[in-house]
């Protein structure tokens, strides 16, 4: 398996358009979640699904953010109308069974918002 | 939900010397204590974890030790390298089987050769 695999991996776009940050998880995996990254806030978990359900919504920072997952093999997570402090790497990440077991994430997207 | 924090937050070590990364968490449930690494630029990647029912696990130059009535955890790195350098960050869960973590502040650890 060539791992989750994220796109794109950089995205530079204008205030005020929508992005869309796209996400394969691992075949089999039935948890995925979406992180963002930025050096103030660190790995802030912003929702989670389970079986393609979303369980936890309770990270997205506001109603700009949206994450869908229609099939096992597909998520994504959109910023509609994006801002400058939208800025930071956003991370994918998936994981086998129920119970706690290692989260693998994808390269990530850097998105800049100008 | 779960309160995971981290210190310190950078850490300077020699060469060969050891280096120890703490947490603690809030949740008394939390079961399962994984600790990522990320290189500049790249993904995190979990480099050891640790179960509740046990207290310590090595796996070479690494160990982590898991208290859980003090509800802390701790990674050591011994003889540590020049490619050790790199961001570390813990992480607890805050809900049984459904795999939501909550990481720490993460600690950017500085080996000089």
């Amino acid at each position: 398996d060539a791992g989750v695999i994220q796109s794109p991996r950089h995205e530079v776009t204008e205030m005020g358009q929508e992005v869309t940050l796209r996400c394969k998880p691992i075949s089999g995996h039935n948890s995925l979640f979406w992180y963002r990254q930025t050096m103030m806030r660190g790995l802030e978990l912003l929702i989670y699904f389970n079986n393609n359900v979303p369980i936890d919504d309770s990270g997205m920072p506001e109603d700009r953010f949206s994450a869908k997952m229609p099939n096992a093999s597909f998520s994504t997570l959109k910023i509609q109308p994006s801002e400058p402090r939208d800025s930071a790497v956003y991370f994918c990440a998936s994981t086998a069974g129920a119970g706690n077991t290692e989260a693998f994430f994808g390269q990530g997207t850097r998105l800049t918002v100008v | 939900g779960e309160n995971v924090e981290q210190h310190p937050s950078t850490l300077s070590v020699q060469e060969g010397d050891s280096a120890v990364i703490k947490c603690t968490y809030s949740d008394s449930a939390s079961n399962y204590f994984p600790w990522y690494k990320q290189e500049l630029g790249k993904r995190p990647q979990l480099i050891i974890d640790i179960r509740s029912n046990v207290g310590e696990k090595k796996d070479q130059r690494i160990a982590v030790t898991l208290n859980k009535t003090a509800k802390h955890f701790s990674l050591h790195i011994t003889e540590t390298q020049p490619e050790d350098s790199a961001v570390y960050f813990c992480a607890a869960p805050g809900e049984y089987n459904f795999n939501k973590f909550y990481f720490g502040s993460g600690t950017k650890l500085n080996v000089k050769p």
